[in-house]
């Protein structure tokens, strides 16, 4: 069965610092992966998705994340963290049917 | 409106009673999903409905849970019967089409109290 770990459920950064939300998915077949963001009282929105085209996925707000078929591992990235960016983020994964399985979050706390 | 919406946003309810949660989706969307989100918990797929296609059932956690879809249009999330545990958010979304690629766009929620 497909799954994804998000280590850390919760990860504290200095406003300006490196961001970084890891991401570890389990399967036997090449996935599609996705990040989403969930902001205070606010429903998820789609951050940025794998699907097997570049290997580097650039979305909204200056996230990426890196597609690591060795690692197994699918890793959120900002360079430098906004204090707009406190939210809670899902990694989820999908092998092409209708169902997407969602990691268990990690809160992101950016300190001023 | 342009998004998915839910009703109630929030709806307290007493150990055995009913509830029914409503999910407007986005205009043209023909797949729909409810989750299930507990506290500190990730989302918990429950239902998904695309088209006429029998829906996927799979995830509903008893016979308590129940869902219905009209057509391509509004859903409703049933639980009879309620317990504590059912305490949660319940998130429904929907998109263009079905399949793991099409990118799901979520309603705001409705975060279910059971005393």
């Amino acid at each position: 069965a497909q799954s994804v770990t998000q280590l850390g459920s919760h990860v504290s950064v200095s406003e300006g610092a490196l961001v970084l939300l890891r991401c570890n998915y389990s399967s036997s077949v090449p996935p599609y992966l996705f990040w989403y963001v969930q902001y205070p009282n606010q429903g998820l929105q789609l951050l940025l998705k794998y699907t097997s085209a570049a290997t580097l996925v650039k979305g909204i707000n200056g996230f990426e994340a890196e597609f690591k078929k060795s690692e197994t591992s699918f890793h959120l990235t900002k360079p430098s963290a906004h204090m707009s960016d406190a939210a809670e983020y899902f990694c989820a994964v999908t092998f092409g049917n209708e169902k997407l399985t969602f990691g268990t979050g990690t809160r992101l706390t950016i300190i001023p | 409106g342009a998004g998915v919406s839910q009703s109630p946003s929030n709806k307290v309810t007493e150990k055995g009673k009913d509830v029914e949660l409503r999910c407007d989706p986005i205009s043209g969307h023909t797949a729909l999903y409810w989750y299930r989100q507990r506290l500190g918990q990730g989302l918990e797929f429950l239902i998904y409905f695309q088209g006429n296609s029998a829906p996927d059932k799979s995830g509903l956690p008893s016979d308590r849970f129940s869902a219905e879809r009209t057509g391509e249009s509004v859903s409703t999330l049933t639980i009879q019967r309620t317990q504590q545990e059912d305490s949660a958010v319940y998130l429904c979304a929907s998109s263009r089409r079905g399949g793991g690629l099409s990118e799901q766009f979520f309603g705001p929620g409705t975060r279910l109290t059971v005393l």
